[in-house]
């Protein structure tokens, strides 16, 4: 199984600032199969990134991912207080699929 | 849109079943893998299950393999997800997702099991 760790666990940010979020696995993710998602208090998640670069559809261009082997990361640019929210990496390389436990974003 | 929408939580004893549905609109659902996956309380994402477009292909978490069984009806665009010898540990928001390969790219609003004597 392919243990993903997120960091930082929580994030203070400021309106405006560019943010990294880091996704590190036990094991290399072959292909770069790697998603990012988003969990708004009170809602359910919203797929950004999948293939570790690749935006889902609606997904503003100021989130971007990158990344490949063990180490992934997500960055917001121009955070904005909808941005507030519960970052979680996945990987879908192998089964079981996993998640990371998660970095929260707070303005 | 693609709409799925989940029913059949509530509260189990432990040991006890539950069975829970979601109805898919919106989309070939005939086409898609689709997928359950869990919220444990005020915790992370946890995947449960697969079942592919044939109701042929199932795959599943080694902690709920023997105890929950997935299947689905392609004519009637719903997903299941039979659940016996619940334990506590399966208390948790049960979130409905379309399988892209691997990347869930649409969710439910989900449905909460609680597993409590």
């Amino acid at each position: 199984e392919i243990v993903l760790t997120q960091s930082p666990g929580t994030l203070s940010v400021s309106p405006g600032d560019r943010v990294t979020l880091s996704c590190r696995a036990s094991q290399i993710v072959e292909h770069q199969y790697l998603a990012w998602y988003q969990q708004k208090p009170g809602q359910s998640p919203r797929v950004l990134v999948y293939g570790a670069s690749t935006r889902a559809a609606g997904v503003p261009d100021r989130f971007s991912g990158s990344g490949a082997g063990r180490d992934f990361s997500l960055t917001i640019s121009g955070l904005g207080p909808e941005d507030c929210a519960i970052y979680y990496c996945q990987h879908y390389s192998s089964l079981p699929r996993t998640f990371g436990q998660g970095t929260k974003v707070e303005i | 849109e693609v709409d799925l929408v989940e029913s059949g939580g509530g509260l189990v004893q432990p040991g006890g079943s539950l069975r829970l549905s979601c109805k898919a609109s919106g989309f070939n659902f005939y086409n898609y893998n689709m997928a359950w996956v869990r919220q444990l309380p005020g915790k992370g994402l946890q995947w449960v299950g697969s079942i592919d477009p044939y109701d042929s292909g199932k795959y599943y978490l080694d902690s709920v393999r023997g105890r929950f069984t997935l299947s689905r009806d392609n004519a009637e665009r719903s997903l299941f997800l039979q659940m016996n010898s619940l334990r506590d540990d399966d208390t948790a928001v049960y979130y409905c997702a379309r399988d892209a390969f691997g990347v869930f790219d649409s969710w439910g609003q989900g449905t909460l099991v609680t597993v409590s004597s």
